[in-house]
């Protein structure tokens, strides 16, 4: 069975940082994996997509890794602002998506 | 191309009544996911359809849910006789077929809240 773990659950940084979001997965058996951003009461909106054969995708200040054999995603955000404030999720994906927990991110100014 | 739609936004229920969830799929995709998050909670997988097929359910609860995905028309998450543990926003996804063991992109749909009262 697929479990996928976050760390941190929490975070709280201040504006201009450079941040590590990570994800880990039990079974490398996927397809791809998934970054969405969550806001508070609000739907999930797709980050970026990294195919099971790819290493990275980038799109803007984002940078996403994986490496399938460890099991293991991070999400760099360079340069944090308090508009990046949110739930991180990831999701690891062979036929259904399985979520993480998330990363619930505070950007102060 | 408007994105994954559900409806309705926001939903009431007395005890015992039966909730309705809809969601229309992105143009051209054919499979659709649903999910459940509970306050302060993930999301958890409930099922995944095409058309007129159920294929994986194994998230359901077994008593009282229902999901189709008919030929025409939305896909339908259908709750009988509610009860307060069933208060969450549900979530529907959905993406294009696959084609052999590539993976295709889901989008979301902003969710329907279900308050049982």
């Amino acid at each position: 069975k697929q479990e996928v773990t976050q760390i941190p659950a929490a975070l709280s940084v201040p504006e201009g940082e450079n941040l590590v979001l990570n994800c880990s997965f039990t079974d490398s058996a996927i397809y791809n994996l998934q970054w969405f951003r969550q806001d508070p009461g609000k739907g999930l909106t797709s980050l970026l997509l990294i195919q099971s054969s790819q290493r990275e995708q980038t799109s803007g200040r984002l940078n996403a890794s994986l490496d399938k054999s460890s099991g293991r995603s991070t999400l760099y955000i360079a340069a944090s602002q308090p508009g990046d404030s949110a739930t991180y999720l990831c999701a690891v994906r062979k036929d259904k998506l399985i979520f993480g927990t998330g990363t619930r991110l505070q950007v102060f100014p | 191309n408007a994105g994954v739609m559900q409806n309705p936004r926001h939903l009431v229920r007395r005890r015992g009544q039966e909730a309705r969830l809809r969601c229309s799929p992105m143009k051209g995709h054919s499979h659709v996911y649903w999910y459940r998050q509970l306050p302060e909670e993930g999301l958890k997988f409930m099922v995944y359809l095409q058309k007129e097929n159920i294929i994986d359910e194994s998230g359901m609860p077994k008593e009282r849910f229902s999901a189709e995905f008919p030929k025409e028309g939305p896909s339908i998450l259908r709750i009988q006789q509610v009860v307060r543990g069933d208060s969450a926003a549900y979530f529907c996804a959905s993406s294009p077929q696959t084609q052999g063991s590539g993976g295709t992109e889901a989008f979301f749909g902003q969710g329907t809240r279900l308050t049982v009262v």
